[in-house]
């Protein structure tokens, strides 16, 4: 069965500093994955997705992320943090065939403060 | 173009009630999704419709229903409410069954007394 794992459940960094948050997920083979961003009381943001090709994909507000089917990630990363990036991130597989095609799983989410 | 809009925005329903919550697709869209989330935990997918058929059910009870209209909106449906039943209710839309971007609305938040 697919599961995501995000094994921080709170981050915090200052701003201007840069940011890791970690993504491992369980499918049998290379999933579609995505990383969504949730401010307080809203809906779901794409912040970028993999479907296939480079593995090095780029998405808004600066960020980015890279496949590594050896060791199932899919991390998000972003050079320097604003004040505006604080927010729950969430990474999601979606499946790519069978019974479950077209649902997305989700993990669940990383909190990340930013301090000034 | 607008988003996934969805209706209404907060509910507080109690135990026992049923409750019908709206979704309209971006406009050209004919994948509908619903998703659960309760506070502090990632959603967890409950339905989807493609062209007006149900292609899939997540592991949630029988008092949880859905349909599709034929201009791809939609319903979900609670009945028998229960206290485990408050969360964020999220509505997606995509082009395609799979494979394609799906696109989230702001939520229905339900409360259940």
């Amino acid at each position: 069965a697919q599961s995501v794992t995000q094994p921080d459940i709170h981050i915090t960094v200052s701003e201007g500093a840069s940011l890791e948050l970690r993504c491992n997920y369980s499918y049998g083979a290379t999933p579609y994955l995505f990383w969504y961003v949730q401010s307080p009381g809203q809906g779901l943001q794409l912040l970028l997705k993999y479907f296939s090709g480079d593995t090095l994909v780029q998405g808004i507000k600066g960020f980015e992320a890279e496949f590594k089917r050896s060791q199932s990630s899919f991390n998000l990363r972003k050079p320097s943090v604003h004040w505006s990036d604080a927010a729950e991130y969430f990474c999601a597989v979606g499946a790519i065939r069978g019974s479950t095609l077209g649902r997305l799983y989700f993990g669940r989410g990383t909190q990340l403060t930013v301090w000034p | 173009d607008a988003g996934v809009t969805q209706s209404p925005t907060h509910l507080i329903k109690t135990r026992g009630q049923h409750v019908t919550l709206r979704c309209s697709p971006i406009s050209g869209h004919k994948s509908v999704s619903w998703y659960q989330q309760v506070l502090g935990q990632g959603p967890q997918f409950i339905f989807q419709y493609y062209e007006k058929e149900e292609r899939g059910r997540g592991n949630f009870p029988d008092r949880f229903s859905a349909r599709q209209f034929p201009n791809y909106s939609s319903e979900l449906n609670v009945n028998a409410l229960l206290l485990g039943d408050s969360a964020l209710y999220l509505c997606a839309s995509s082009l395609r069954l799979a494979g394609g971007e799906q696109f989230f609305g702001p939520g229905t938040r339900l409360t259940v007394l």
